[in-house]
C-alpha cells in the first residue's frame, strides 16, 4: 500500500507554461516533504522541501504548496523550460529532515519547446 | 568531494547468484540508506543505517542484507538473486539535512 500517492503520471507542457503535480499522503505523522528532480541515468537531486508549518514555498521558478488538512501537497514549475524535462518524486518523511523518505510513484514531465 | 559513489554501474546476474553491490560517501555523513526504483513505484527504501555498526530494515528488505563497518561505505549483498530483485539501486547519505542521492546501479537477474 503506497503512502504517498503522485499523480499524474506523466504530463507535457509547453515552453513557457505551468507544470503541476500532486501528492496526497496517508500518514499524518510525517513532517518533511521534499520534491526530488530526477535526470534519466541519474540519481534524484532535491529540488525543494517544505515543512507541515508552512501553506507554500518558493523558490525561483518552482513552489510547493501544502494543504496539511487535505494531507497533499502539490510542485507548480512555472514558466517551464525544456531543461526541466524530467522525473519529479515527491517524498515524505517524519523525525529527522530526509531521513527514511516515502516515494511517490513519480511524474515524467516533457516540456515542448 | 566525490559525494556519493556506487559501483559498479551496470550488472547483470543468474538466478541464485551473489553479488555486492558498493556504496562510498566522502562527506563524514552519518546516515545512509538503500533504496530500489522500479517503473511506477517510486523508490523503495531496502536497508538503511544511522552510523558505523547500526543498520536497520526499510521497506523492502527480505533478500538484501548490508553491514556498516566504516562512515564512508554502506555495501548492499544480495545473497540468492532472483528475478524480482531486476531494479535500479540507489545508495543516500545525509547528516540531518537532504539525502544526497549516488549515481545508481543498474542490476538485471536473468
Amino acid at each position: 500500500q503506497q503512502q504517498v500517492k503522485q499523480s499524474p503520471q506523466s504530463l507535457i507542457v509547453q515552453k513557457g507554461g505551468i507544470s503541476i503535480i500532486n501528492c496526497a499522503y496517508e500518514n499524518t505523522a510525517f513532517d518533511y516533504f521534499p520534491w526530488y528532480q530526477q535526470f534519466p541515468g541519474k540519481g534524484p537531486a532535491l529540488l525543494i522541501a517544505i515543512r507541515p508549518d508552512v501553506s507554500e514555498k518558493k523558490e525561483g521558478r518552482f513552489t510547493i504548496s501544502f494543504n496539511k488538512s487535505a494531507k497533499q501537497f502539490s510542485l507548480h514549475i512555472m514558466d517551464s523550460q525544456p531543461g526541466d524535462s524530467a522525473t519529479y518524486f515527491c517524498a515524505a518523511s517524519k523525525g529527522a529532515a530526509g531521513n527514511k523518505l516515502t516515494f511517490g510513484g513519480g511524474t515524467r514531465v516533457l516540456v515542448k519547446p | 568531494n566525490a559525494g556519493v559513489t556506487q559501483t559498479p554501474k551496470f550488472q547483470v546476474l543468474k538466478t541464485g547468484q551473489s553479488m555486492t553491490l558498493q556504496c562510498a560517501q566522502d562527506m563524514n555523513h552519518e546516515y545512509m540508506s538503500w533504496y530500489r526504483q522500479d517503473p511506477g513505484m517510486g523508490l523503495r527504501l531496502i536497508h538503511y543505517s544511522v552510523g558505523a555498526g547500526i543498520t536497520d530494515q526499510g521497506e523492502v528488505p527480505n533478500g538484501y542484507n548490508v553491514s556498516r563497518s566504516t562512515t564512508e561505505d554502506f555495501p548492499l549483498r544480495l545473497l540468492s538473486a532472483a528475478p524480482s530483485q531486476t531494479s535500479v539501486y540507489f545508495c543516500a547519505s545525509s547528516q540531518g539535512g537532504p539525502q544526497f542521492f549516488g549515481p545508481g546501479t543498474r542490476l538485471t537477474v536473468l
